[in-house]
């Protein structure tokens, strides 16, 4: 079935640092992909996300390209800042509405 | 955008009780989806919550041990029944963006943990 396949946490970084969180998928076709984030106290929010292959999706400085040959979706961000700590995760979309997440990377930078 | 409240934020159960988490939207909305997120793993979709039908369950999960209630198109309850300590979790409350494939809303979700 359908599975997306993230990076382990956490990861630790200095302010101004460049960030990268790996992510995979497997699927049929072509899914939407997605980047969610959960700050600290706060409910899982959209951070970006691409519809279709060679797509980029990009949000706050944080940007993700979809590449089908790889079957991949990175997220990378020239300059982390303190106020990006926060769990990222890796979705993609099976229909009606349905999401596949991976299990989450908690990013913590330190200034 | 949606605002969705969750009830309990958190809470500490003891084995073979059973809780109920509700999920409040600010606006009406067809679909309610309940997910769980286990220690150290993914969400994990448990079922579709619309209004004026039973919910629909994913595999693995069953109306006996999460029975969901949608009265109407601002909320939903989730009822984790005869609790494990297995069942110690994250349960996230969500809600489609209207007509944008994928885009969820999410509650603050319900830690609950089971002794």
């Amino acid at each position: 079935g359908d599975s997306v396949t993230q990076m382990e946490g956490p990861v630790t970084l200095s302010e101004e640092a460049f960030l990268t969180i790996n992510c995979t998928y497997t699927a049929t076709g072509y899914p939407s992909l997605f980047w969610y984030v959960q700050y600290p106290g706060e409910g899982l929010q959209l951070l970006l996300k691409a519809t279709k292959a060679d797509d980029k999706g990009s949000n706050k400085g944080f940007e993700a390209t979809y590449r089908k040959e790889t079957t991949s979706f990175h997220l990378e961000k020239g300059s982390v800042q303190v106020s990006d700590s926060a769990v990222y995760f890796c979705a993609l979309y099976t229909g009606f509405q349905k999401l596949v997440f991976g299990t989450g990377t908690r990013l913590l930078v330190s200034p | 955008s949606a605002v969705i409240s969750q009830k309990p934020s958190r809470d500490i159960c003891q084995r073979g009780t059973s809780l109920t988490i509700q999920c409040q939207v600010d606006s009406q909305v067809t679909m309610m989806f309940w997910y769980r997120q286990q220690p150290g793993q993914s969400l994990t979709l448990i079922a579709t919550a619309n209004q004026g039908s039973e919910a629909t369950y994913e595999s693995g999960f069953v109306i006996d041990k999460f029975p969901i209630s949608r009265p109407n198109l601002t909320f939903s309850t989730l009822t984790v029944s005869n609790m494990s300590p297995e069942d110690s979790s994250i349960y996230l409350c969500s809600v489609p963006r209207g007509g944008v494939v994928g885009e969820l809303f999410f509650g603050e979700g319900s830690r609950l943990t089971v002794l």
